[in-house]
């Protein structure tokens, strides 16, 4: 069946502007997770989604920074006023029921470019 | 101190090789350990899931966890070229919520 999906792969833009990063998840898949990833760094949470709720808010590193999910399937995670630091690779997973043991499956990622 | 350290590497080894890779965490409620593999380009792949401590085997892939020590290992047997990717650990426990910790990644290179 199909994996998660992420849009645009690619997004360059200038410094200021307002990105949107869309992630399709498995279908069915009750929890959703956005991460960034940057050189070095490792996989950085950004923000879970259970349903069309976001109860973990805590890993969006600004107020720039926000998500939402509607339908219980498609997220939009939006960045304004983008900054060079953004810049990275941002990863949505998904997770048939979420909680702590629960496999995600990961999305190609969009690779955000920030000039 | 970061919740999870992992050597980033590179790591270049013939084909055929033993390969160990690993973790070092420091919170001690962790009970959820995994191990995913990164190709270029792409997203992570679950590859280990381990619950508490012990090993455990999967084809030429075992995982061990050392909860005392606070230390998990991926060994790969037989290395092949197709295993060259990036491995990244991971971590939970039900006690932070939904938070998954990722080591910052492993760069394992096989060498035909």
């Amino acid at each position: 069946g199909a994996g998660v999906s992420q849009s645009p792969s690619n997004k360059v833009t200038e410094k200021g502007k307002d990105v949107e990063l869309r992630c399709d998840p498995i279908s069915g898949h009750t929890a959703l997770y956005w991460y960034r990833q940057s050189l070095g760094q490792g996989l950085e949470f950004l923000i879970y989604f259970q349903g069309n709720s976001a109860p973990d808010k805590s890993g969006l590193p600004s107020d720039r920074f926000s998500a939402e999910r509607t339908g219980g399937s498609v997220s939009t995670l939006t960045i304004q006023r983008t900054q060079q630091e953004d810049s990275a690779v941002y990863l949505c997973a998904s997770s048939l029921l979420g909680g702590a043991g629960s496999e995600q499956f990961f999305g190609p990622g969009t690779r955000l470019t920030v000039l | 101190q970061k919740e999870v350290e992992q050597d980033p590497g590179p790591l270049s080894v013939p084909e055929g090789a033993i390969v160990s890779l690993n973790c070092t965490y420091s919170n001690s409620a962790f009970q959820y350990f995994m191990w995913y593999r990164q190709y270029s380009r792409k997203g992570p792949e679950l590859l280990m899931y381990t619950y508490s401590s012990g090993n455990k085997e999967d084809g030429r892939f075992t995982a061990q966890v050392d909860k005392s020590s606070k230390y998990i290992s991926l060994f790969i047997r037989d290395s092949q070229p197709s295993d060259s990717a990036t491995y990244l650990c991971a971590m939970s426990t039900s006690n932070t919520g939904n938070q998954f910790y990722f080591g910052t990644g492993t760069s394992l290179t096989v060498i035909p």
